[in-house]
């Protein structure tokens, strides 16, 4: 069965305490891992995709990275403004169209 | 730029009664999708159109019925609310149905069955 763990499900960081967030996925072949950032009473928004191990992708103080079991949401420096849910979702070869399977989330608090 | 538009923001219907959730976008998008999102649960799919005049039953897709009433537009109904359909649904679109092109979402409909 396809799967999508996260872990922590709650991670509270000081301003400038780096960390990272982890996403494990059991599927049948993945096609994307995406990350999403989400607020309180809002959608998800779009951060990145990756697509083969290996890859990595940037923005301002978010970092992704991708293995075959794993990706990992690296946040460097966070600030208050970084609080949010993150999710990730993978999209499998074997899922219908472009359906995507989402964990539950880590919800990241920072504090300055 | 608006992005994906969903209406209402917030509903409270009784037992029973029915109600259709709107959705449209603006990015040309040919496929769209809409999920549930309940606490500890993430997000599951409930239906999706994978282009104008298609539609395919996801996840979690008892109770609920979908429209595509043309490319922008991705309508949700409930026919016979029940308690357990208390949620918040999300619309999203994406570029191809094929491709993995990622997808874009509304900020959601809060619905609350009585």
């Amino acid at each position: 069965e396809d799967q999508v763990t996260q872990s922590p499900e709650a991670l509270r960081l000081q301003e400038g305490e780096s960390s990272s967030l982890n996403c494990s996925y059991t599927v049948s072949g993945l096609r994307g891992l995406f990350w999403y950032r989400q607020d309180p009473g809002k959608g998800p928004e779009f951060l990145f995709t990756l697509y083969s191990a290996g890859e990595e992708k940037e923005k301002e103080r978010l970092k992704a990275t991708l293995t075959k079991k794993e990706s990992f949401l690296h946040i460097t420096a966070p600030k208050p403004e970084d609080s949010a849910t993150y999710l990730c979702a993978v999209q499998a070869t074997n899922q219908a169209g472009t359906a995507l399977i989402f964990g539950k989330g880590t919800t990241l608090s920072v504090s300055s | 730029n608006a992005g994906v538009t969903q209406t209402p923001k917030f509903q409270v219907l009784k037992t029973g009664q029915s109600m259709t959730l709107q959705c449209a976008q603006d990015m040309n998008h040919n496929s769209m999708y809409w999920y549930r999102q309940d606490p500890g649960m993430g997000l599951r799919l409930i239906y999706y159109s994978a282009s104008e005049g298609t539609t395919d039953k996801g996840e979690v897709p008892n109770g609920y019925n979908v429209s595509r009433l043309n490319k922008r537009e991705f309508s949700l109904r409930l026919e016979s609310a029940a308690p357990s359909q208390t949620s918040v649904y999300f619309c999203a679109s994406s570029g191809g149905f094929v491709s993995n092109q990622p997808q874009h979402f509304g900020d959601g409909t809060r619905l609350s069955i009585l």
